[in-house]
């Protein structure tokens, strides 16, 4: 069982640079999330989705866009990468909204990004 | 604005310790808090607390939360080099996403 996989691994874009960054479940999770994790900081939420279909902004927005056109995948997209966006970018999913009942996040391994 | 604190940020032990790791928080709307370990790549659930007083055990790792004063600790006994990891908290809030805290780096040397 995958779980949720995300692709690159790792990636070094140039300032005004466009890139995706992939994320799929194979769990059949309705809800999605994506998170970015500065050094010593914890996650912040960019954008999450509750559906095929369906996105909604998270805590940090500016920058990316997403799109939900299946249920398995979620992917997200950078249009002009600034230094700021630096940082590890982590895709999760959960059955339920996240934290509810026993419905744990399920995260992908990363993707380090750095933008210079 | 709902906030989660955890301290200490990092922590150094030996192995065969136990320690103490503390998450605060100051939220509206309460409806669980979770901890997660980190290791070098994607958090991994641990624990899902929703009410006061009831331990959370897995093994040599524990947690309660005491809803009054507004935080949770995560107990680990007899620690290991495996151990190693950040802890986050997190706060799950009706109809606001997860508010995660800075967490806590701990080490433990052999």
């Amino acid at each position: 069982n995958a779980g949720v996989t995300q692709t690159p691994k790792f990636r070094i874009l140039k300032i005004g640079q466009s890139m995706t960054l992939q994320c799929t479940q194979d769990m059949n999770h309705n809800y999605m999330y994506w998170y970015r994790q500065d050094p010593g900081m914890g996650l912040k939420l960019i954008y999450y989705s509750v559906g095929a279909g369906i996105t909604d902004k998270g805590e940090v927005p500016n920058g990316y866009n997403v799109s939900r056109s299946t249920t398995e995948d979620f992917p997200l997209r950078l249009e002009l990468a600034a230094p700021s966006q630096t940082s590890v970018y982590f895709c999760a999913s959960s059955y339920l909204p996240q934290g509810m009942g026993n419905s744990p996040l399920h995260f992908g391994n990363g993707t380090r990004l750095t933008v210079t | 604005e709902d906030k989660v604190v955890q301290s200490p940020l990092s922590l150094v032990v030996h192995e065969g310790d136990t320690v103490t790791l503390n998450c605060s928080y100051e939220v509206t709307n309460f409806r669980s808090l979770l901890w997660y370990k980190q290791e070098k790549k994607a958090p991994t659930f641990l624990f899902m607390l929703t009410s006061s007083g009831i331990e959370k055990k897995s093994g040599r790792l524990s947690s309660i939360l005491d809803k009054k004063e507004l935080f949770s600790i995560l107990n680990i006994t007899a620690t290991q080099t495996g151990d190693s990891a950040v802890y986050l908290c997190a706060v799950d809030v009706r109809n606001t996403p997860l508010v995660f805290g800075k967490g806590t780096r701990l080490s433990v040397i052999a």
